[in-house]
């Protein structure tokens, strides 16, 4: 499967605990985004990098929130102290600019994070 | 103003029913327009671009009016399967928002078609 995929696809964590989610995109794709995603919204964009550089990080973003790209590869998005308000569907999309502005994204399936 | 609106819904129409959704966007210099298509539980998925001339794939029409700032989904002779959440994307370049080029989503309308 050469798309994008997630891992874990499902994870149920205590409050106060730390996650780790992992992406990984289509290889020749040196864009990467994570979204988050509620009940009945649309997604919420996170973070943007293109190849390693983290380009855009959301306002709604909180400092318990972090991401990386170390090789412009693979992504991991990281929450600490989790909240209960964590819980949410976190996608995670690549695409290629190849000089063009505004390439669809292919997402993966997604990591379902529930907090109790 | 939010960047991208959508149309209230749900939508419930019976097989064969032709249905419309409009999207509205709030920067004039966004220049990239799509339509994603999400069932339950999964992620979304590429429905289609859409262009300035418009586009047509089978019973699925997509139109962009920059004068108005709306993109919109015509959907012929429904199917069963074409229940589902859509959402509308538009991709603003970097140097009009001082950011760099993200997808940015509506809310999503769910059309159920009923038999």
């Amino acid at each position: 499967d050469t798309g994008v995929s997630q891992d874990p696809r499902h994870k149920i964590t205590k409050r106060g605990q730390n996650v780790t989610f992992r992406c990984d995109p289509i290889s020749e794709h040196n864009r990467l985004y994570w979204y988050r995603q509620t009940l009945g919204q649309g997604p919420e964009f996170l973070t943007y990098f293109q190849n390693e550089a983290q380009l855009e990080k959301s306002r709604l973003l909180s400092d318990r929130f972090s991401a990386e790209r170390p090789k412009g590869s693979f992504s991991t998005l990281e929450i600490q102290r989790t909240e209960q308000g964590d819980s949410a569907m976190y996608l995670c999309a690549s695409s290629s600019n190849k000089g063009r502005v505004g390439p669809e994204a292919f997402f993966g399936q997604g990591t379902r994070l529930t907090v109790v | 103003r939010k960047e991208v609106e959508q149309d209230p819904g749900p939508f419930n129409v019976p097989e064969g029913a032709t249905v419309a959704f409009n999207c509205t966007y709030s920067n004039s210099a966004s220049q990239s327009f799509f339509w994603y298509r999400q069932d339950c539980r999964k992620e979304p998925k590429l429905l289609m671009s859409v262009y300035s001339s418009g586009n047509e794939d089978g019973r699925f029409t997509a139109q962009l009016n920059r004068a108005s700032q709306y993109i919109s989904l015509l959907i012929r002779d429904s199917k069963l399967s074409d229940s589902a959440t859509y959402l509308c994307v538009v991709i603003t370049p970097r140097r009009y928002t001082g950011a760099n080029s993200k997808l940015t989503f509506g809310k999503g309308i769910t059309l159920s078609v009923r038999p």
